[in-house]
């Protein structure tokens, strides 16, 4: 299977630190998503980054794509209480349904 | 939600009593899924289509039918529902497979007692 696997399961930070989440995934991929959900509501999309792509930004999200390794990194900087919700990866092969991770609880404390 | 809707939003049934969730986008989206999430599982795929009539299965369609006579719905059916497939049920839609985005539903949540 291709599922990624998310690291760590839960994390909780202080307002306005960083948050680091990483995707470990087993066969080569075409892309890898990431979305978000709250709590009670269904996922939204956040970024996707190519296989062929390293890094990619959107406001305050990073995401880095390591094929050797086969994961990827999901950075929130600046982290606001908004922001608590679940985070999943999910990556493809080329014209195959998505395969999602398990996620990540992040908890942002005021 | 991106024009998607799921109804219902809530169910309590009986084990044995059959079920169909409905899934309606107003997207023209070729491509629709349902997905079932549990805790400590994630997201995983039961069944998704890809155009009118043509639908394929996911890694846990077991105990699950769909149909899709019209571009924008999609129907889940539980034939006879037990208490293992209680669960929180998503729809989602995209305009291609693989890379493109998808966007979800807002779910439904299912109780088999």
């Amino acid at each position: 299977s291709q599922q990624g696997e998310e690291d760590p399961q839960a994390l909780s930070i202080q307002e306005g630190e960083n948050a680091t989440m990483n995707c470990s995934y087993k066969t080569s991929i075409n892309n890898l998503q990431w979305y978000r959900q709250n709590s009670g509501r269904g996922l939204v999309h956040l970024i996707l980054i190519r296989s062929n792509e390293r890094e990619k930004h959107s406001g305050r999200l990073r995401v880095t794509l390591d094929t050797s390794k086969k994961s990827s990194s999901l950075l929130i900087t600046a982290s606001r209480a908004a922001d608590t919700a679940s985070y999943f990866c999910a990556t493809d092969k080329r014209n195959t349904p998505l395969v999602f991770g398990k996620g990540t609880r992040l908890s942002v404390i005021a | 939600d991106a024009g998607i809707t799921q109804s219902p939003r809530h169910k309590v049934t009986e084990t044995g009593t059959p079920v169909t969730l409905r899934c309606h986008q107003t997207e023209n989206h070729r491509y629709m899924y349902w997905y079932r999430q549990d805790p400590g599982h994630g997201l995983r795929l039961i069944h998704y289509s890809y155009g009118v009539k043509d639908t394929d299965k996911g890694e846990v369609s077991d105990g699950y039918s769909v149909s899709r006579s019209k571009t924008e719905d999609f129907l889940l059916t539980l034939e006879s529902a037990t208490s293992s497939q209680t669960s929180v049920y998503f729809c989602a839609i995209s305009d291609g497979q693989g890379g493109p985005v998808q966007y979800f539903g807002p779910g439904t949540r299912l109780t088999v007692t």
